[in-house]
């Protein structure tokens, strides 16, 4: 079946560093990707939604300056978090939506831990 | 706001037995439901979905019935196997949005 792929799937970083996690799908097109991130023992909550070409839609409460993504291909997105922070530290998922059958498959998510 | 609540994990299981994770939903209007699994090192997968009222969603044994009166999708299984230990995840959305509404996801743990 359909692959979405993040990458890294761990990350470890210093404080106030930058962290870039990518978003591929494999084997189909995406023209729209969804972030969502979630905390220990709570939903999932959607982040942003970007459409390749264009620039994201983020959620109310999301800051856009500190999470930056990019949706510069058809197969690609990425989500870039800025000047991290400890309380950035958290489970990062995306999906993708397949432009040819609508259906929408998701990553394995990318763990991410701010010293 | 529209929200979703689970039962919080994890459920252990003995292989064979029956299983229910409940879910209930907060929700304007019609939203449709969906039954989503996360096996251990992979993404979310669709597992079943149900668009309106009283329709039943099933698939690998797997059923919900999307019960307005009680705004309640309840996951169920006859007979659980190891292989289904997994976190399920129940959600909605409306219909003129792709946002969907996650609930907190339930560990399902089956021993042998």
């Amino acid at each position: 079946g359909a692959v979405v792929s993040q990458h890294p799937s761990r990350v470890i970083c210093k404080s106030g560093t930058s962290v870039k996690i990518e978003c591929r799908s494999l084997d189909f097109q995406a023209t729209t990707m969804f972030w969502y991130r979630q905390f220990p023992k709570q939903s999932l909550m959607l982040m942003a939604t970007s459409n390749e070409g264009s620039k994201a839609t983020y959620e109310q409460g999301v800051e856009k300056d500190k999470f930056l993504i990019n949706h510069a291909s058809l197969t690609l997105s990425t989500l870039t978090v800025t000047s991290a922070h400890p309380e950035d530290s958290s489970f990062y998922i995306c999906s993708a939506r397949d432009r040819s059958s609508g259906e929408l498959f998701f990553g394995e998510g990318s763990r991410l831990t701010v010293l | 706001g529209d929200s979703v609540t689970q039962m919080e994990g994890p459920v252990t299981l003995s292989e064979e037995a029956f299983l229910t994770i409940n879910c209930t939903y907060t929700a304007t209007g019609y939203p449709s439901l969906f039954w989503y699994v996360q096996y251990p090192g992979e993404g979310l997968q669709l597992l079943l979905k149900a668009t309106k009222a009283d329709d039943k969603g099933s698939n690998k044994g797997f059923e919900a019935t999307y019960r307005k009166e009680t705004t309640s999708f309840h996951l169920e299984k006859g007979s659980v196997q190891v292989s289904d230990s997994a976190v399920y995840f129940c959600a909605l959305k409306h219909r003129n949005t792709d946002k969907l509404i996650f609930g907190t996801g339930t560990r399902l743990q089956v021993f042998p």
